[in-house]
């Protein structure tokens, strides 16, 4: 039963360019979290999906930033004309609901040059 | 909104001896759940601990314990016979019932081991 996946493991991009980030949840599990982490920091809650739906997306920022869970394949976070402050790693998170706590990808780590 | 506090940006502990995390949060809700989770260097978080308010006794998974402690809105994570493998960082999450199942996380502590 493979865990929650998350590719590419390390992107680089130019300012101004498109990042795409793919998560795919743990077999069984319709609820995928975003979050944003930069160093040295804790992790920041950016948007809650479940299938075809964005739950929360409180912590998105209003532009460049969007997510999607569509009803087949995975989960994306995309952002749009990349700047260096979006450099961070981002986590993709997976549960089966509340109170059972989390299963995290690996990160993505986003290098914005 | 709910907020969960760290206040040791870092802590060490010899090889073999016991050391305590601290966490504190705020909120007012009165069921919710709180875990401790691990982030060694490869980045990867990984679930330590979990606990429901609703139950009084403290969790406990093998040399990891919660001293949880409701009213005063306590939850420190006490590692024992550390390991050179503990050294990790180390976060606080709270999720409550209006949060959506968001987690919110501490600062985070990061934890040094020394043989």
């Amino acid at each position: 039963n493979a865990g929650v996946m998350q590719n590419p493991r390390h992107l680089v991009r130019r300012r101004g360019q498109e990042a795409r980030l793919r998560c795919s949840p743990m077999k069984g599990h319709s609820h995928v979290y975003w979050y944003r982490q930069l160093p040295e920091e804790g992790l920041k809650f950016m948007v809650y999906l479940q299938k075809e739906n964005i739950i929360d997306e409180s912590g998105m920022p209003k532009e460049r930033f969007s997510a999607e869970f569509p009803k087949e394949g995975p989960s994306i976070l995309r952002i749009q004309q990349v700047v260096r402050g979006d450099s961070a790693a981002y986590f993709c998170a997976s549960s089966l609901g509340q109170g059972f706590g989390y299963t995290f990808g690996s990160g993505t780590r986003l290098t914005v040059v | 909104a709910q907020t969960v506090t760290q206040s040791q940006p870092e802590m060490s502990v010899q090889e073999a001896e016991t050391v305590t995390l601290s966490c504190t949060y705020d909120t007012s809700e009165s069921d919710y759940y709180l875990f401790w989770y691990k982030q060694p260097p490869s980045r990867q978080m990984i679930l330590v601990i979990r606990q429901e308010a609703y139950k009084q006794q403290n969790a406990t998974e093998n040399r990891f314990s919660v001293n949880f402690q409701k009213a005063a809105k306590s939850f420190s994570l006490k590692i024992s016979d550390s390991q050179l493998g503990d050294a990790a960082m180390y976060f606080c999450a709270y999720n409550g019932n209006n949060a959506g199942n968001m987690l919110t996380f501490g600062g985070g502590t990061r934890l040094m081991v020394k043989p």
